[in-house]
């Protein structure tokens, strides 16, 4: 049973536009969530966390929300570039300091030029 | 600097036979995590290592799987009597704080 989901699987966007990957997850013990973006060939690449105390964290054109009643998370790409196509995985945990991640199964962006 | 590498980039196999995949974390990194990613499937969380020892292996799908880690470095994942099921990538991760893993590009793994 899947904790962490990600329902798109892709996700095509024009450059310049806004990118909204989304994320649920089904465990209310979740407080620590994380994004990777994986590029072809390479392993994921850590991107950007939130922790459960927050409900936004943003960082350059990233920024994570979470809406923890809705047990729902998603990230903003905006302006989205070409560069950012890619795999991207949400992850959570039940703390912060835990090693522990719950992966979902990964939405492909494609930033169209 | 050198970021996490692992070989070989990809592997196939006979059904049956035994197969060791390596990690070469970041040096300096304490940590490591080999996790699979199967087809379809979000990343599975395999094992975890401190040092040398692993205080979890809770993610070890069979009793077919194993792995060690020396000097507090390179990692070997062996998997013994492959089965077609445990095809998949195996990535493998480093660091000092858990959130922050930096992984490998991942070893592709076909047994047919």
């Amino acid at each position: 049973d899947q904790q962490v989901k990600q329902n798109s699987p892709s996700l095509s966007v024009q450059e310049g536009r806004i990118s909204i990957l989304n994320c649920d997850y089904t465990n209310s013990m979740f407080d620590y969530f994380l994004w990777y973006k994986k590029y072809p060939a390479e392993g994921p690449t850590f991107l950007i966390s939130i922790s459960s105390i927050k409900d936004k964290n943003e960082d350059g054109r990233f920024t994570v929300f979470l809406n923890k009643s809705a047990k729902h998370l998603s990230l903003h790409i905006v302006p989205s570039q070409p560069g950012d196509s890619a795999v991207y995985f949400c992850a959570a945990s039940a703390a912060s300091g835990t090693y522990k991640y719950i992966f979902g199964t990964g939405t492909r962006l494609k930033v169209l030029a | 600097g050198a970021g996490v590498s692992q070989s070989p980039s990809n592997k196939v196999t006979e059904k049956g036979k035994d197969v060791e995949l390596r990690c070469d974390p970041i040096s300096g990194h304490t940590a490591l995590y080999w996790y699979r990613q199967s087809l379809g499937q979000g990343l599975e969380f395999l094992i975890y290592f401190q040092g040398n020892s692993a205080p979890d292996k809770s993610g070890l799908p069979s009793d077919r799987f194993s792995a060690e880690r020396t000097g507090g470095s390179v990692s070997t994942l062996t998997i013994q009597r492959t089965q077609q099921e445990d095809s998949a990538v195996y990535l493998c991760a480093s660091s000092n704080i858990h959130y922050e893993q930096y992984f490998g590009p991942g070893t592709r793994l076909t047994v047919t």
